[in-house]
């Protein structure tokens, strides 16, 4: 079974500094989708990024950037120029690429970020 | 709007009192999800829904029933609810036809079982 590790229960940045948010997960699969959901205090998941496994490419997304490192099974957000609307409760999230086991997502712990102005 | 709309939004109830949790799509998804929230463990999926009258088992099925008898509904059964029971609940959906497709989630119902 798949897991994922997210080992920063809290983290903090200064407005308009980067925060890295680590995750890595254990797999036995090589097809795969990783993903990073933000969920702010009205408990609302938003999909913040996603990567797949097969593309070597970093995925980005504005402010929001990923570093996937396939052989070591790691999968760490960056955000840069944090904003006051950044602060949340961030999950990393795993799902397998095939399709009959390919629905469920294998979540983290969660990593608690706050933006201090 | 392309939704996943999930009632109640907070619920408190006693142990042993049966409840349900509603969650619909307007997206003519196939796949639906239950997941539970509890601090310190992330999501953790309950049951699932491959296509009407298609359920599963997830990790935490325990004290859970689900049904799917349309596409678009998915509720959550708690036929005896207990504290243990309480969480945040999310309900999530997903079109099948595309591996690139994303799980839509609900907005979440927050749980209390006293």
């Amino acid at each position: 079974a798949q897991t994922v590790t997210q080992s920063q229960p809290e983290m903090s940045v200064q407005e308009a500094e980067t925060v890295t948010l680590s995750c890595t997960y254990d797999t036995s699969e090589s097809d795969y989708y990783l993903f990073w959901y933000k969920q702010p205090p009205s408990r609302q998941m938003i999909l913040v990024i996603r990567q797949e496994a097969y593309k070597q490419q970093n995925a980005t997304e504005n402010r929001f950037s990923v570093n996937f490192q396939k052989a070591a099974k790691s999968f760490s957000l960056k955000i840069s120029d944090s904003q006051l609307g950044d602060a949340a409760m961030y999950f990393c999230a795993y799902r397998s690429a095939g399709e009959t086991s390919g629905s469920r997502l294998t979540f983290g712990e969660g990593t608690q970020l706050t933006v201090n102005p | 709007e392309a939704q996943v709309t999930q009632n109640p939004r907070y619920l408190i109830t006693v142990t042993g009192k049966k409840l349900t949790v509603t969650c619909s799509q307007n997206m003519n998804h196939e796949y639906m999800s239950w997941y539970r929230q509890d601090p310190g463990l992330g999501l953790r999926q309950i049951y699932y829904s491959m296509n009407v009258e298609v359920t599963d088992k997830g990790d935490v099925p325990e004290g859970y029933k689900v049904s799917r008898k349309e596409k678009r509904n998915f509720p959550l059964i708690l036929e005896s609810p207990s504290p243990n029971q309480t969480s945040l609940y999310f309900c999530a959906s997903r079109f099948l036809g595309d591996l690139n497709s994303p799980l839509h989630f609900g907005n979440g119902t927050r749980l209390t079982v006293t």
